[in-house]
């Protein structure tokens, strides 16, 4: 039981370029989400998820755009990185069956933009 | 609009010192509550939690907060810190049904030896 993962790890990107940071969960949780920690900032939400072929936006959407084609996978793509893009990316699952929705975190994806 | 405002940015202790973390949320209506720490090149782990019941929660490493209704407080609280709880600390709130949550700033505790 591997619980979250993503990939990669760590990644530089040049301003303009495009990546997509994959996440998967073998807990077979309904709910997905994206989120970026900046120093000082927390961690802030950038898309979610409450079901497969489902996204919502949250508090910073700006940028980013995210796909559920399966209910395990929820990626995250960046069509023109920018160097304000630079952050920790994180995702996170939970379950609405499972009081009260705690979130299972992934270890985080190290990006940079130059 | 939602917030979570968590009071220490950095706090220094040093070994056997009590922490206590402030944590406020703005949220008139029925909220989650809980406290995450991150060490040094991992990711968030839950430390505790609360949605009902006792408003004094117990969580993992001898770490407990207390959920006061009246001041919109969670506080989190340790009687003696070790070396080893040199992390950051996040509060969050789960407000509406789609499990989202709102984090505060974050807590920089470091325990000198």
């Amino acid at each position: 039981n591997a619980g979250v993962t993503q990939t990669p790890k760590f990644r530089v990107l040049k301003t303009g370029q495009s990546m997509t940071l994959l996440c998967a969960q073998d807990m077979n949780h309904e709910y997905m989400y994206w989120y970026r920690q900046d120093p000082g900032m927390g961690l802030r939400l950038i898309h979610y998820s409450v079901g497969e072929g489902t996204t919502a936006k949250g508090e910073v959407p700006d940028g980013y755009n995210v796909s559920r084609l399966k209910k395990q996978n929820f990626l995250l793509g960046l069509e023109s990185a920018a160097p304000s893009q630079t952050s920790v990316y994180f995702c996170a699952s939970s379950s609405p069956g499972l009081a009260p929705n705690e979130q299972f975190f992934g270890p985080g994806t190290r990006l940079t933009v130059l | 609009a939602q917030s979570v405002s968590q009071h220490n940015h950095h706090v220094i202790l040093s070994e056997a010192a009590s922490l206590e973390l402030g944590c406020n949320y703005s949220y008139g209506g029925t909220v989650n509550l809980f406290w995450y720490v991150q060490y040094p090149g991992q990711h968030l782990q839950l430390l505790l939690k609360y949605f009902s019941g006792d408003p004094l929660v117990k969580g993992i490493k001898g770490f407990e907060a207390e959920f006061i209704k009246s001041k919109f407080s969670f506080n989190l609280r340790k009687p003696s810190v070790q070396w080893s709880d040199t992390a950051e600390y996040f509060c969050a709130v789960k407000t509406g049904n789609t499990g989202k949550l709102i984090f505060g700033q974050g807590t920089t505790l470091q325990v000198k030896p």
